[in-house]
């Protein structure tokens, strides 16, 4: 069974710029996350689909940046414009019914740099 | 929001021993803690979870404990191998109303030979 992926693993743009990063759920779970680790920094909540739906997003950091999942399958997150603090691992996790398995499993992250 | 602690300085030791890590909070009590591994440029792995109403948890040749009382859990590696190497995250709800896991820091376990 695949895990979670993410796509790309790296990605390195110009400030003002507009990046999308994708993350594929483990088939079959509901629910799925975004997370974000700055250096130096623990690893953040941004925010929480269950389904197609946004449950919580009280850890997006502001309106530059927008996440979807349509179909609730596949979701993406994109910044746009990117600036210098973006930079950092972007990960993507995604659990069963909370309650059944309240553990998450993780992507490998995609690094965004931006210069 | 709950504040998580974990040592940033990496711990060292020789293999064969009992690695163990400290993970504090403060501010409420939470209805679980996790453990998570980490490897460099991979996404953190889930190890263990443990409830508010249990003290200890094993899985193998790892144990958690989980005290309330202290608002600490300790995580024990024993018979470390070099293996076992990584970063290694707590994580707990961010608040009384929340299940989502909220990470601490992380300590780096390196394991001699």
């Amino acid at each position: 069974e695949a895990g979670v992926t993410q796509f790309p693993s790296h990605s390195v743009i110009e400030k003002g710029q507009t990046v999308t990063l994708r993350c594929d759920p483990i088939s079959g779970h509901d629910n799925l996350y975004w997370y974000r680790r700055v250096m130096g920094k623990e690893i953040k909540f941004l925010l929480h689909f269950v389904k197609e739906s946004k449950q919580d997003e009280s850890g997006m950091p502001n309106n530059r940046f927008l996440a979807e999942r349509t179909g609730g399958t596949y979701s993406t997150l994109k910044v746009q414009p990117a600036e210098l603090e973006d930079s950092g691992v972007y990960f993507c996790a995604s659990s069963q019914d909370w309650g059944t398995s309240e553990k998450l499993f993780f992507g490998s992250g995609t690094q965004l740099s931006v210069l | 929001s709950q504040k998580i602690e974990q040592n940033s300085e990496a711990l060292n030791i020789q293999e064969g021993k009992t690695a163990t890590l400290t993970c504090n909070y403060t501010n409420y009590s939470p209805a679980y803690l996790q453990w998570y591994r980490q490897d460099p440029g991979r996404g953190p792995v889930f190890l263990l979870l443990i409830r508010e109403n249990e003290k200890e948890k094993r899985k193998e040749r790892l144990k958690v404990t989980f005290d309330t009382t202290l608002k600490q859990s300790l995580f024990h590696i024993t018979a470390s191998q070099p293996a076992d190497s990584a970063t290694y995250l707590c994580a707990l709800p961010s608040s009384g109303g929340s299940y989502i896991p909220t990470f601490g820091r992380g300590t780096s376990l390196i394991v001699h030979p």
